[in-house]
């Protein structure tokens, strides 16, 4: 296995575009999580599937973030309408129960 | 909720010698699992060490171990024998198992520095 996989690596936007990111996680992972990461900062939590469920999203999406995870194997995150805040690192990461996480190299996006 | 604090941003050691990195948490889990994971300068994020909270013996990985006081909510990471690719962002992360919600909770990480 090639380990968890992200695409694009680098995404530059203007803003009010709306745009798609994938990550094609560990095949035999039924967790698969999506983070957000700024300069300096730790990841933060956006959302978590198990299997194509998604269980838990934070409050800190707004209702312009929508995931999904069809058939319980890739996962897409769509941005619309995009805000200068948008500007981050976006983590794909998957796992087994109890193993945290196994992360992609990432999705910088940036919002001009 | 959980929390995680580390409270070194930033820290250097020289190259060969032993740095200790300190990792407190917060949690009303009785069962949850605790890691530190390494993040180069542009590169992607790498599991180095993994406790479960209910093992009292504290997790070994080659130079990488942990001092896991659990009473304390105390998790701090040792590197032995450091080498100049230990260079990073390191963060200490908490992931609860139970009550439905599944999803690490990070600290804001230290910066490590080996200098030759």
């Amino acid at each position: 296995d090639t380990g968890v996989s992200q695409d694009p690596r680098h995404k530059i936007t203007k803003r009010g575009q709306n745009v798609t990111f994938r990550c094609d996680p560990i095949s035999e992972h039924n967790r698969l999580y999506w983070y957000r990461q700024t300069l300096g900062q730790g990841p933060e939590f956006l959302t978590y599937f198990q299997n194509e469920a998604q269980l838990e999203k934070s409050r800190l999406l707004s209702d312009r973030f929508s995931a999904e995870r069809p058939k319980g194997s890739f996962s897409t995150l769509e941005i619309q309408r995009t805000e200068q805040g948008d500007s981050a690192m976006y983590l794909c990461a998957s796992s087994l129960f109890g193993q945290g996480g196994f992360f992609g190299q990432g999705t910088r996006l940036t919002v001009v | 909720a959980q929390t995680v604090t580390q409270s070194q941003p930033e820290m250097s050691v020289q190259e060969a010698e032993t740095v200790t990195l300190s990792c407190t948490y917060d949690t009303s889990e009785s069962n949850y699992y605790l890691f530190w994971y390494k993040q180069p300068p542009s590169r992607q994020m790498i599991l180095v060490i993994r406790q479960e909270a209910y093992k009292q013996q504290n997790a070994t990985e080659n130079r990488f171990s942990v001092n896991f006081q659990k009473a304390a909510k105390s998790f701090s990471l040792k590197i032995s024998d450091s080498q100049l690719g230990d260079t990073a962002m390191y963060f200490c992360a908490s992931l609860p198992t139970q009550g439905g919600s599944e999803k690490l909770v990070f600290g804001k990480g230290t910066k490590l520095t080996v200098n030759p």
